[in-house]
């Protein structure tokens, strides 16, 4: 079965430190993986998607970069943190199958940025 | 741009009832429908998913459906239970099925 690992679970970083958030997804081959951040009684927003290595599609202009260096890897990054970087995030994937695309989600790592 | 919308925010039933939660979303071009649940401070468990082809799924208490031409979905629950309580999300996909959209969600409560 499929499996998707994400972390850290927390994590507290002083302004102006960088990130580092790793996803993995174990038990499929070429997925779709996407990055989410979820904001306070907010909606989810998609911050990038990778359709392969090396792919990444951003779809907000922002503070963060992500990299897929594996197949089944999946990294989140910024240089530099700004406050407004906190918030819950989440990594999905998904394996094409037609119209029967179904996404998973990890756990999700809670930023606070102090 | 794809906007979802959920409606109500927030319900509070007494255990035992049934109830609806809406999504409505404003492109009809979807490739699928997706209801999640969010426990507080946890990532989302996937329900249901319908095609954009299908009308409805059902899980166990869950029934979802589906009316792309009108822009709607709805989850019936049934006979609610105090473990219900949660966030329930519903997500549209692009016709390319690589986006996703997602609902700001309904807080669920049930009164045991």
């Amino acid at each position: 079965s499929q499996t998707i690992h994400q972390w850290p679970a927390t994590l507290v970083q002083p302004v102006g430190s960088p990130l580092s958030l790793e996803c993995t997804v174990e038990g499929t081959s070429n997925p779709n993986l996407y990055w989410y951040r979820q904001a306070a009684g907010r909606g989810l927003q998609l911050l990038f998607y990778s359709v392969g290595i090396g792919q990444i599609s951003s779809e907000v202009p922002q503070n963060l970069s992500a990299s897929r260096p594996q197949d089944r890897q999946f990294i989140l990054s910024s240089k530099k943190l700004l406050l407004s970087d906190s918030g819950f995030y989440l990594c999905a994937w998904t394996a094409l199958r037609g119209r029967n695309t179904e996404a998973f989600f990890g756990q999700g790592t809670r930023l606070t940025v102090v | 741009k794809q906007e979802v919308t959920q409606i109500p925010a927030a319900l509070s039933v007494p255990e035992g009832e049934n109830l609806v939660l809406n999504c409505s979303f404003t492109d009809s071009a979807i490739y699928n429908l997706q209801w999640f649940r969010q426990d507080p401070g946890k990532g989302l468990t996937s329900l249901l998913l319908i095609q954009s082809s299908q009308r409805e799924q059902t899980s166990g208490r869950l029934n979802a459906s589906l009316d792309k031409s009108s822009g709607r979905s709805t989850l019936y629950i049934a006979a609610s239970q105090p473990g219900d309580s949660a966030t329930y999300l519903c997500a549209v996909s692009t016709n390319t099925g690589n986006q996703f959209y997602f609902g700001t969600g309904t807080s669920l409560t049930v009164i045991p």
